[in-house]
C-alpha cells in the first residue's frame, strides 16, 4: 500500500527565513510524485510533478527535488502570501487507477 | 477558463436524506475522482471514473454512489447520508497522466 508522511505538521516562518517541507514515501512503483497547494476554503491547486529520483523543478521562491525516498519543497525567502498547507502526493504503477495517495499536509505560516 | 465545479458548496442536512452533489469539468478529461478530506486523515479516494459509464471504488466508498453518463459530469450519491459522513469532499479531474485538477469543495454537514 502506498505511504505519505509529510513533516513537519505545521511550520511558522518569519519573512525572508528560508525553510523546507519534507514527503517521505514509500510506493511499489513511483509514478509521479506531485506537490499541491491548498488556501483555506480552495481545492488543492498543483504546484511541480516529479517524476524521477534527481529530478528538480522550480517556480518563484519554491523548488521540489526528488530522491528515491523523499521529496523537499525548498521555499526560498518566503513572503505572507505563500502561507497555506501544502501537500505532497504519490501515484503509483496500477494502470486503471490514476489516483493520488496524499499526505496529511504541512501548515505553512509566514509572518510579516 | 479551465475549471471543475461542484455544487453545493456547503449543505447542512439530516440522516437518511438522499442527497446528491454534482461536478462538472469544462476541460474534456477522461478521469474523474471523488475524495474526501478529513482533519488528521488527508484527502481520501471515494470513487473514481476512467471514463464515460466506467467508475470503480476508491478507498473509502461505503455509503456512497457516483455514475458517469457524460463526460463532463460524475455526481457523488448519499442515498442514505450519516454523520459519519460529514466531511469536505472534492471532485478532481484528468486526462492522460496530466496532474488533477481540483473542484473548490463541497462541505458537508448531516446532523
Amino acid at each position: 500500500e502506498d505511504q505519505v508522511t509529510q513533516s513537519p505538521e505545521a511550520l511558522r516562518l518569519q519573512e525572508g527565513e528560508s525553510s523546507s517541507l519534507n514527503c517521505s514515501y514509500t510506493v511499489s512503483g513511483l509514478r509521479g510524485l506531485f506537490w499541491y497547494r491548498q488556501d483555506p476554503g480552495k481545492g488543492p491547486e498543483f504546484l511541480f510533478t516529479l517524476y524521477s529520483a534527481g529530478e528538480e523543478k522550480e517556480k518563484e521562491r519554491l523548488k521540489a527535488t526528488l530522491t528515491k525516498k523523499e521529496s523537499f519543497l525548498h521555499i526560498t525567502a518566503p513572503k505572507p502570501e505563500d502561507s497555506a498547507t501544502y501537500l505532497c502526493a504519490v501515484q503509483g504503477p496500477t494502470g486503471a487507477n490514476s489516483k493520488l495517495t496524499f499526505g496529511k499536509g504541512i501548515t505553512l505560516s509566514v509572518r510579516p | 477558463e479551465a475549471q471543475v465545479t461542484q455544487n453545493p458548496r456547503y449543505l447542512i442536512t439530516v440522516t437518511g436524506k438522499k442527497l446528491t452533489v454534482t461536478c462538472s469539468q469544462n476541460m474534456n478529461h477522461e478521469y474523474m475522482s471523488w475524495y474526501r478530506q478529513d482533519p488528521g486523515l488527508g484527502l481520501r479516494q471515494i470513487y473514481y471514473s476512467m471514463n464515460v459509464e466506467v467508475t470503480d471504488k476508491g478507498d473509502v466508498p461505503e455509503g456512497y454512489k457516483v455514475s458517469r453518463k457524460e463526460k463532463r459530469n460524475f455526481p457523488l450519491i448519499l442515498e442514505s447520508p450519516s454523520p459519519n459522513q460529514t466531511s469536505l469532499y472534492f471532485c478532481a479531474s484528468s486526462s492522460n497522466g496530466q496532474p488533477q485538477h481540483f473542484g473548490d469543495g463541497t462541505r458537508l454537514s448531516i446532523l
